[in-house]
């Protein structure tokens, strides 16, 4: 079975500063894959970046990154020059790389809240 | 581009009232997906499709029955709703990574 953990229910942080977001996974399967989604107050989910566990490089798309440390099995996401708009919750994710269903782990997500 | 559409948005059901919740994409994913927010929580899979004509049960199957209809159709039905399953449904859709999300059905049960 595989399990995701955020442990950071919350945060705040000022507007064009950094922020990481931690997650924690827990998996017996060699082959898988790492995800970050949005969720704003509007309801929908974002995807917003993915990482693959055979994948040499951290994976990134524009101000979010993926801090992939796969011996401590962590894939923190940071957002770089925060904006009022990232105020939203993130959920980190993860599958089974398989042919087809690639059934989502979600955690229990983190609440962030940029200040002006 | 339409993506994930789902519908209804919003719906109120009584207890033991039956419902079916509608999912279609435009994507042509082979693999589709019905997962269940509740408040302050992570979503949870109900049920999923890898491909058109296979359905398998997920973390929380119970009280939900779910038809592939076709590539683009994956409907969830709610038999005899409870208020246990009040929450916010949401559809997904893949080909390999990752999965695009419709924006939800917000379902409350009295």
């Amino acid at each position: 079975a595989q399990k995701i953990t955020q442990t950071q229910p919350g945060m705040f942080v000022q507007e064009k500063e950094a922020v990481t977001l931690d997650c924690t996974y827990d998996t017996s399967d060699p082959s898988y894959g790492l995800f970050w989604y949005k969720q704003p107050s509007s309801g929908e989910m974002i995807f917003l970046i993915y990482q693959g566990s055979y994948d040499q490089q951290n994976a990134t798309e524009g101000r979010y990154s993926l801090n992939f440390q796969k011996a401590r099995k962590s894939a923190n996401l940071v957002i770089s020059a925060s904006q009022l708009g990232d105020s939203a919750m993130y959920f980190c994710a993860m599958n089974k790389i398989k042919a087809a269903g690639n059934k989502l782990t979600f955690g229990g997500g983190t609440r962030v809240l940029v200040k002006p | 581009n339409a993506g994930v559409t789902q519908t209804p948005k919003f719906q109120v059901l009584k207890t033991g009232q039956s419902m079916t919740l509608q999912c279609a994409q435009d994507m042509n994913h082979n693999s589709m997906y019905w997962y269940r927010q509740d408040p302050g929580m992570g979503l949870r899979l109900i049920y999923y499709s890898a491909s058109e004509g296979t359905t398998d049960k997920g973390e929380v199957p119970n009280g939900y029955n779910v038809s592939r209809l076709n590539k683009r159709e994956f409907s969830l039905r709610l038999e005899s709703a409870a208020p246990s399953q009040t929450s916010v449904y949401f559809c997904a859709s893949s080909v390999g990574q990752p999965q695009h999300f419709g924006d939800g059905t917000r379902l409350s049960i009295l």
